[in-house]
C-alpha cells in the first residue's frame, strides 16, 4: 500500500504570512494515463473535509487563489501565499492513483 | 443545493452489524463515484471504500482494514449509497463521511458510529 507522509504535522503561522505543507508518497503517483492523482483537503474545526486541489495543482471551484499545489512523482507541496484566519484547520493530502487510496496524517495549521 | 446526508449511525455492540445510508440531492448522483471515509475521535481521515458509477461497472474497492466485513452498494433510482458494516469492532468507532467524487467533490456532514459493549 502507498504510504503518504506529511510534514510538518503542526504549522503555526502569522496572519498574512505564507505557509507550506509537504507530502511525500512511498511510490510514484503517476498513473498509467499520465495523470497524477494527488489531492489536498482542508478540514476546518467541526466541519467536514473539503477538497481544495486535485491532480496536484488544479484548484476546486471556489477555492481562493492563495492556495496552490505543486510537485511531481513522489514529492508534493501545498502552499498558502498569505494565511487568513479562515485557513485554520487540518490539511490532508490523499493519493487516488492506487487502491487502496490513502491519506497523509494531516497537518494542523494554527495562527501564531 | 447539493446535499449529502448520512444516516444510520449510533451505538452498537462489538460483533454486531450496522448499515449507513448516504442520501444525495442536487447533483447527478448516478454519474458520480461514491466513497466512504471515516475519522476516529481526535484522529485523521481514513479511506474506507469506493463504488464506481454504473457507467464504470459499479464495482467496489475497500481498505484492508474493512475488506470482507464492509460492503458498499448504491441505488441510483433513490440517489442513495450504502455502507453495510458487519462484525464491528471497537476500532471501527468513528465519524463516517460519504463523498461524491466527480468533476466536483461533495461531502456529507458525517454520522457517528460508536462500537462499545
Amino acid at each position: 500500500d502507498v504510504v503518504m507522509t506529511q510534514s510538518p504535522l503542526s504549522l503555526p503561522v502569522t496572519l498574512g504570512q505564507p505557509a507550506s505543507i509537504s507530502c511525500r508518497s512511498s511510490q510514484s503517483l503517476v498513473y498509467s494515463d499520465g495523470d497524477t492523482y494527488l489531492n489536498w483537503f482542508q478540514q476546518r474545526p467541526g466541519q467536514s473535509p473539503r477538497r481544495l486541489i486535485y491532480k496536484v495543482s488544479t484548484r476546486d471551484s471556489g477555492v481562493p487563489d492563495r492556495f496552490s499545489g505543486s510537485g511531481s512523482g513522489t514529492d508534493f507541496t501545498l502552499k498558502i501565499s498569505r494565511v487568513e484566519a479562515e485557513d485554520v484547520g487540518v490539511y490532508y493530502c490523499m493519493q487516488g492513483t492506487y487502491w487502496p487510496y490513502s491519506f497523509g496524517q494531516g497537518t494542523k495549521l494554527e495562527i501564531k | 443545493e447539493v446535499q449529502l446526508v448520512e444516516s444510520g449511525g449510533g451505538l452498537v455492540q462489538p460483533g454486531r452489524s450496522l448499515r449507513l445510508s448516504c442520501t444525495a440531492s442536487g447533483f447527478s448522483f448516478g454519474a458520480y463515484a461514491m466513497s466512504w471515509v471515516r475519522q476516529a475521535p481526535g484522529k485523521g481521515l481514513e479511506w474506507v471504500g469506493f463504488i464506481r458509477s454504473k457507467a464504470y461497472g459499479g464495482t467496489t474497492e475497500y481498505a484492508a482494514s474493512v475488506k470482507g466485513r464492509f460492503t458498499i452498494s448504491r441505488d441510483d433510482s433513490k440517489s442513495i449509497a450504502y455502507l453495510q458494516m458487519n462484525s464491528l469492532t471497537i476500532e471501527d468507532t468513528a465519524v463516517y463521511y460519504c463523498r461524491g467524487e466527480g468533476y466536483f467533490d461533495y461531502w456529507g456532514q458525517g454520522t457517528l458510529v460508536t462500537v462499545s459493549s
